[in-house]
């Protein structure tokens, strides 16, 4: 199974909102609503932050939400703040009991 | 919430082996599914596989069918992860991480990560 496809890298300014596309193929993301999201800081393992395509773990920030047309998922981030700064990585079930994942989008706050 | 630790870093020769143990403390052991998550330098992520240590089954990866065995002993909560035929490219942060009953991308707790680092 290919990764799925993340644009290498995103910014944008405090305060404003971004979405991170997440491109699969009619075998995964297109076939199943069972996309996740991971928030990963430097040096530290990744965290839920989205599954189910978009629903949110207990307790965290309704600024991150998640959606899905097609073969493509998105994560959009409202109101960007500083601490949003970090990798992003999305994740899917696949055909043939597996799971895949995006090669990551490095977020800058500018 | 699961705790989890994973044994220290490795230092290994192409063609060799190596094992690295996770040992899950807090919730409840059978409740869950291991499942192993592997990081290459500035790279992405990678799942490997997983083990339902109630049922002691285990699901692989394709591309890792043959190379990966994972195996849990429920009378110490930990699970191991043994990949064997060692490349350079196989030089990753392995992590384990708990997920659901169903296959699904969900894992809710990760343990430190284990540096593996394949060099002749």
């Amino acid at each position: 199974q290919s990764a799925l496809t993340q644009p290498a890298s995103v910014s944008a300014s405090p305060g404003q909102s971004i979405t991170i596309s997440c491109t699969g193929t009619s075998s995964d993301i297109g076939a199943y609503n069972f996309v996740s999201w991971y928030q990963q800081f430097p040096g530290k393992a990744p965290k839920l932050i989205i599954f189910d395509v978009n629903k949110r773990p207990p307790g965290f920030s309704n600024r991150f939400s998640g959606s899905k047309s097609g073969n493509t998922a998105s994560l959009t981030i409202s109101g960007l703040q500083a601490e949003d700064e970090a990798d992003y990585y999305c994740s899917s079930y696949s055909r043939g009991d597996t799971l895949i994942f995006g090669g990551g989008s490095r977020l800058t706050v500018l | 919430q699961v705790q989890l630790v994973q044994s220290g870093a490795e230092v290994k020769k192409p063609g060799s082996s190596v094992k690295v143990s996770c040992k899950a403390s807090g919730g409840t052991f059978n409740s869950y599914t291991i499942n192993w998550v592997r990081q290459a330098p500035g790279q992405g992520l990678e799942w490997l596989g997983r083990t339902t240590p109630i049922l002691d089954t285990t699901n692989y990866a394709q591309m890792f069918q043959g190379r990966v065995t994972i195996s849990a002993d429920t009378s110490t909560t930990t699970v191991y992860m043994e990949l064997s035929g060692l490349k350079s490219d196989d030089t990753a942060i392995y992590y384990c991480a708990t997920g659901g009953w169903q296959l699904l991308p969900n894992f809710d707790d990760w343990g430190q990560g284990t540096l593996v680092t394949v060099s002749s």
